[in-house]
């Protein structure tokens, strides 16, 4: 157990439908990261969000958003929803004091849109 | 572009067997490494990672890496697998000036009893 958590740990909805994802970092954990893992598109990072803000962005669509909230929980909103959108979708959380950090993951969020 | 290539996508081993997958990644400067097993069903855990100092890394579950910077590499090795090492091995990078990781396409790796 990585201390990370995510919910739901499964989700099934419709094309066009609107879903959120939550994570809880580890605690102490200022930093959460969002990535998905697709079939085609293996690992790949989507946002960072750094004490509330946002710190960095990676291939994540403009469908997509996300927020990290005061009590560091962080929730990925993804809106109307493709199939190719289907995947498991990851957050990892890290203290961020230095450039050698590690990154723990959670459970993840397995998302299937019909 | 800038990359992690792992270049063996499906390993078969029998029990007791040498394993060594690789890595190599295409950035320059400073890099951070890593390697995450995902068993089935499982989420990703850090196995070991490389940040500096001996090039040679000891993980959990009698793994090591050992880090080649001529060769830009940090393949992953193991003297003798067991059927429990059954998983998918992903390689990462922290590239130069970046938090986020740039991860492998992943090893399957199948341990046969």
């Amino acid at each position: 157990d990585s201390g990370v958590t995510q919910t739901p740990k499964h989700l099934i909805t419709a094309t066009g439908q609107r879903v959120t994802l939550r994570c809880s970092p580890r605690s102490g954990d200022l930093s959460v990261y969002w990535y998905q893992q697709s079939l085609d598109q293996g690992l790949q990072f989507l946002i960072q969000y750094y004490n509330g803000e946002e710190r960095a962005k990676g291939n994540i669509l403009e469908r997509f958003s996300a927020q990290q909230f005061p009590d560091l929980h962080s929730e990925l909103n993804l809106s109307s929803l493709e199939l190719g959108d289907s995947a498991l979708y990851f957050c990892a959380s890290s203290v961020e004091r230095s450039s050698t950090d590690t990154q723990y993951f959670g459970p993840g969020t397995r998302l299937t849109v019909l | 572009a800038q990359s992690v290539s792992q270049h063996n996508h499906h390993v078969i081993l029998s029990e007791a067997a040498s394993l060594e997958l690789g890595c190599n990644y295409s950035y320059g400067g400073t890099v951070n490494l890593f390697w995450y097993v995902q068993y089935p069903g499982q989420h990703l855990q850090l196995l070991l990672k490389y940040f500096s100092g001996d090039p040679l890394v000891k993980g959990i579950k009698g793994f090591e890496a050992e880090f080649i910077k001529s060769k830009f590499s940090f393949n992953l090795r193991k003297p003798s697998v067991q059927w429990s090492d059954t998983a998918e091995y992903f390689c990462a990078v922290n590239p130069p000036g970046r938090r986020a990781l740039t991860f492998g396409s992943g090893t399957r790796l199948q341990v046969q009893p």
